[in-house]
């Protein structure tokens, strides 16, 4: 079965640092890879997808994410993080080939520091 | 937004009472979901629907039901409420035309058993 794993629970950066997210899937082949923001009290935002093709792909609010087939790895990045991107970050995983379920990680929650 | 609309947003109710949590979709998307959050477990898969009265079960299904007698309903009942059950609810939809894009979420319902 696939899995999603996010070793970070919980990060705290200051505003105007970088960002680094990290997801590590497992899985035999290659699956789309989303990551999903969430602020508190509200549903999940799409910030970004994969499914094939160039392995950087940019998303909304200046977010991009990177696919590393030979790590099994899908981190999320951003260059300089605001104070209004505290939130919860969730990486997920479909398996393609007809599937339409997600499984999603555990979360990371993310502090910025003013 | 996408259009879904998950009612209550709120709920407190008693063990061993039964409930019921709708989502309505104005999308017109194949694919229905339910998702339970709690912490330190991310989103988990309760049930999910890929069309009028064609359900299947998840990864944690035990003690939910569900049902969609229409396109733009899918209904999650609790038969028996129990305090393991207090979580947030999610409803989330995907469009099922061929290959799975992404998921809309709702904003989610919190329930609480006491």
């Amino acid at each position: 079965a696939q899995s999603v794993t996010q070793p970070d629970i919980h990060i705290t950066v200051s505003e105007g640092a970088s960002l680094e997210l990290r997801c590590n899937y497992s899985y035999g082949a290659t699956p789309y890879l989303f990551w999903y923001v969430q602020s508190p009290g509200q549903g999940l935002q799409l910030l970004l997808k994969y499914f094939s093709g160039d392995t950087l792909v940019q998303g909304i609010k200046g977010f991009e994410a990177e696919f590393k087939r030979s790590q099994s790895s899908f981190n999320l990045r951003k260059p300089s993080v605001h104070w209004s991107d505290a939130a919860e970050y969730f990486c997920a995983v479909n398996s393609g080939a007809g599937s339409y379920q997600l499984t999603f990680g555990k979360g990371t929650k993310l502090s910025v520091i003013p | 937004d996408a259009g879904i609309t998950q009612s209550p947003r709120h709920k407190v109710t008693e063990t061993g009472t039964p409930v019921t949590l709708r989502c309505h979709q104005t999308e017109n998307h194949r694919y229905m979901y339910w998702y339970r959050q709690d912490p330190g477990h991310g989103l988990r898969l309760i049930h999910y629907s890929y069309g009028v009265k064609d359900t299947d079960k998840g990864e944690v299904s035990d003690g939910y039901s569900v049902s969609r007698s229409k396109t733009e309903d899918f209904l999650l009942t609790l038969e028996s409420a129990t305090s393991s059950q207090t979580s947030v609810y999610f409803c989330a939809i995907s469009a099922g035309t061929g290959t799975f894009t992404e998921a809309f979420f709702g904003q989610g319902t919190r329930l609480t058993v006491v």
